[in-house]
This record gives structure tokens, sequence and C-alpha cells, in this order.
């Protein structure tokens, strides 16, 4: 069966820092992978998604960035961290229109 | 551009009561519905789908293209009906999924 993971599970960074939050899925080939942050009262925001090795659509103009090295590996980074990027990081994977969620990271940027 | 909208930050309904989660999207093409759950410590997951036109746990949501609505339904709510709903929004032939902001429903016993 697949499975999607990701971490850390909660991470407080300093402002100014890099980010690398990590998702992987298992069990499937070629998925499309998703990036979302979600907040109170804005839902769920699309950041990034791939449908392959190397393809990533970007979203949202930001201070993130997304890489795809592995067919089932989706990372989230950034080069420094502001005070906005806080919040509920999720990955999701899918092979048709479904989405299969990860368990999120918590990001706390102080 | 694809846009849905979900009126309804927190619905509050008592227990046997019927319960209407509502969503309205906005997409120019055709396109495919779904609902999303996140009950307290889980992971977000797929409810139900338009295209499927199935009855998941008592919920069912008719996609009505003329007011562009795909509002979710059940007859009579339970407490473990409590939960954040999200819809969603997906161009067919696409696999870019647009969510809304979610409504939070809390069932009163």
């Amino acid at each position: 069966s697949q499975t999607i993971h990701q971490w850390p599970a909660t991470l407080v960074q300093p402002v100014g820092s890099p980010l690398s939050l990590e998702c992987t899925v298992e069990g499937t080939s070629n998925p499309n992978l998703y990036w979302y942050r979600q907040a109170a009262g804005r839902g769920l925001q699309l950041l990034f998604y791939s449908v392959g090795i190397g393809q990533i659509s970007s979203e949202v103009p930001q201070n993130l960035s997304a890489s795809r090295p592995q067919d089932r590996q989706f990372i989230l980074s950034s080069k420094k961290l502001l005070l906005s990027d806080s919040g509920f990081y999720l990955c999701a994977w899918s092979l048709e229109k479904e989405q299969f969620f990860g368990p999120g990271t918590r990001l706390t940027v102080l | 551009a694809q846009r849905v909208t979900q009126p309804e930050k927190l619905l509050s309904v008592f227990k046997g009561a019927p319960v209407e989660l509502k969503c309205n999207y906005s997409y120019s093409g055709s396109p495919e519905l779904f609902w999303y759950v996140q009950y307290s410590r889980q992971r977000l997951q797929l409810l139900l789908r338009h295209i499927s036109r199935e009855s998941i746990k008592g919920f069912t949501a008719d996609l009505n293209k003329g007011e562009t609505s795909f509002h979710l339904k059940k007859p009579f709510a339970q407490e473990e009906d409590s939960a954040m709903y999200y819809c969603a929004l997906s161009p067919r032939g696409y696999q870019k999924v647009t969510f809304g902001t979610g409504t939070k429903l809390q069932v009163i016993p």
C-alpha cells in the first residue's frame, strides 16, 4: 500500500535562517506531488505541484521554492525565512484526481 | 482562473438536524468537484467526488452547473461528523486542485 511521510513534524526557526522540508511517497511510481500551506481562515493554499522529476509549477510567488530530485521525493525550501512563512505545511500525492495527504509540518518562525 | 468559495467559516447544528455545507465555484471549463474532510488529529482525506454520485457516511453532494454550486448535505447530523470540510475543484484533464477556505462543522449533542 502507499504511504506518504513528512518530516520534521514540528520546526522552530529564526527569521533569516534556511528551510528544508521533506516529503517522500512509498508504494507508487510517478505520482503527482503537491505542497500546500494550511492557515486558519485561509484554507489550503497550493504552493507548488509537480507532475514529474524536475518539473515544478509554482502557484504563489513568494519566499519559498520546491524541488523534486527523485520520483517520490518532494522538497520545500527557503534561503531566508520570514515571519510570514509560519504555518502548517502539507504534502500530498495523487495518481489521478484523489489526493492523499501527509501528516504535515508545523513551522514557527521567530 | 478557478475559484472555490465556502461562505461559512463555522456551522453549528444540533445532533439529528439537517446539515448543508455550501460551496460555490467559478470556472469556465468543465470542472471536477470534491469534498475533503479533516477530523480532529487525523489527516485530510477525500470524502466524496461528484462524478461518483455516491453517498459517503450519509453525505451527498450534487453538482449544479447552473448555480455553479456543489453543496454537501446530510439529513441527520451525528456528533462524529464534527470536522473541517473543504470543497475542491480540479479542471478536467489537469492535475491542479484548488481548495476553498473550509467550513468547520460543529455538531452539538
